[in-house]
C-alpha cells in the first residue's frame, strides 16, 4: 500500500529555532501534498496544500512567511516552522494523494510532535 | 459552511459486539465521505470510501453507510476487538475535492 514517512517524529528546540519537518511518499508519486496541524482531541487542520513544481496554497489565518512549504519533486515536501515560539507547539501530520486521483484517500505520515521551549 | 459533527464522548463498547460510529454533516452532501482510524501520536489511517450514489461499502469486520437525505454516515464495526480501540475520523470532500475533517470519536472496546 501508499507508504508516507515522515521525519522528524519528535522535536524539542529552543524558542526562536527554525524547525523543517519533511514528507516523503515512498512506493508513489504525490502531486498534491497537505500539511495538517492538530491539538489534543482536536480535527486535523489543514494549514496548507502543497502542488509539486508550484507555490503552496495556505488556510485562512496560516501564516506563509511563519510556515515554508517546498515541495520539489513528487516524492518530498518540506515544511519549516521559521522562529519557532512555545505557541507553535503541536502536532504536524502530513499527507500525500496519489498523483492524478484527486478524489482518492490521502495517506498519511506519523505525525511530527513539534514542543517549543 | 459545511460542519461535521462526530460524537465527541467516548464509546465504550464490549468486546464481541457491534459498535455504531455516527457522523452528520450540515450542508451539501459531499461526492464522497470517507473514514479513517487514528491511533494516539499517530497519523490517520484510511478505512473505507463510500461515494454519494453508494448506499454502504464494506471491508472485512467494517461496515459504512451514507444517507443523503439524513445527512449522515454511519460506520460499523462488527465482532468487535479490543484492537479496533481506536479514534475514528470522518472526511467529506468538499467542491475541490479539499477533504473537511470531524473531530473524531474515541472508541474503546472492553474484553
Amino acid at each position: 500500500g501508499a507508504v508516507v514517512s515522515q521525519h522528524p517524529s519528535w522535536v524539542i528546540c529552543k524558542s526562536g529555532t527554525s524547525v523543517k519537518i519533511e514528507c516523503r511518499s515512498l512506493d508513489f508519486q504525490a502531486t498534491t501534498m497537505f500539511w495538517y496541524r492538530q491539538f489534543p482531541k482536536q480535527s486535523l487542520m489543514l494549514m496548507a496544500t502543497s502542488n509539486e513544481g508550484s507555490k503552496a496554497t495556505y488556510e485562512q489565518g496560516v501564516e506563509k512567511d511563519k510556515f515554508l512549504i517546498n515541495h520539489a519533486s513528487l516524492t518530498l515536501s518540506t515544511l519549516t516552522v521559521t522562529s519557532a515560539h512555545p505557541e507553535d507547539s503541536s502536532f504536524y501530520i502530513c499527507s500525500a494523494r496519489d498523483r492524478g486521483r484527486s478524489n482518492q484517500p490521502q495517506h498519511f505520515g506519523d505525525g511530527t510532535r513539534l514542543s517549543i521551549l | 459552511s459545511q460542519k461535521i459533527e462526530q460524537n465527541s464522548e467516548a464509546l465504550n463498547i464490549q468486546e464481541g459486539k457491534t459498535a455504531t460510529l455516527t457522523c452528520n454533516y450540515t450542508n451539501y452532501s459531499p461526492a464522497y465521505l470517507q473514514w479513517y482510524r487514528q491511533d494516539p501520536g499517530r497519523g490517520p489511517v484510511f478505512l473505507l470510501l463510500i461515494r454519494e450514489n453508494e448506499k454502504e461499502k464494506r471491508k472485512e469486520r467494517l461496515k459504512v453507510t451514507f444517507d443523503t437525505t439524513l445527512k449522515q454516515s454511519l460506520f460499523h464495526i462488527t465482532a468487535s476487538q479490543p484492537a479496533d480501540s481506536a479514534t475514528y475520523l470522518c472526511a467529506l470532500s468538499d467542491s475541490n475535492y479539499q477533504l473537511i475533517w470531524g473531530a473524531g470519536t474515541k472508541l474503546i472496546i472492553k474484553p
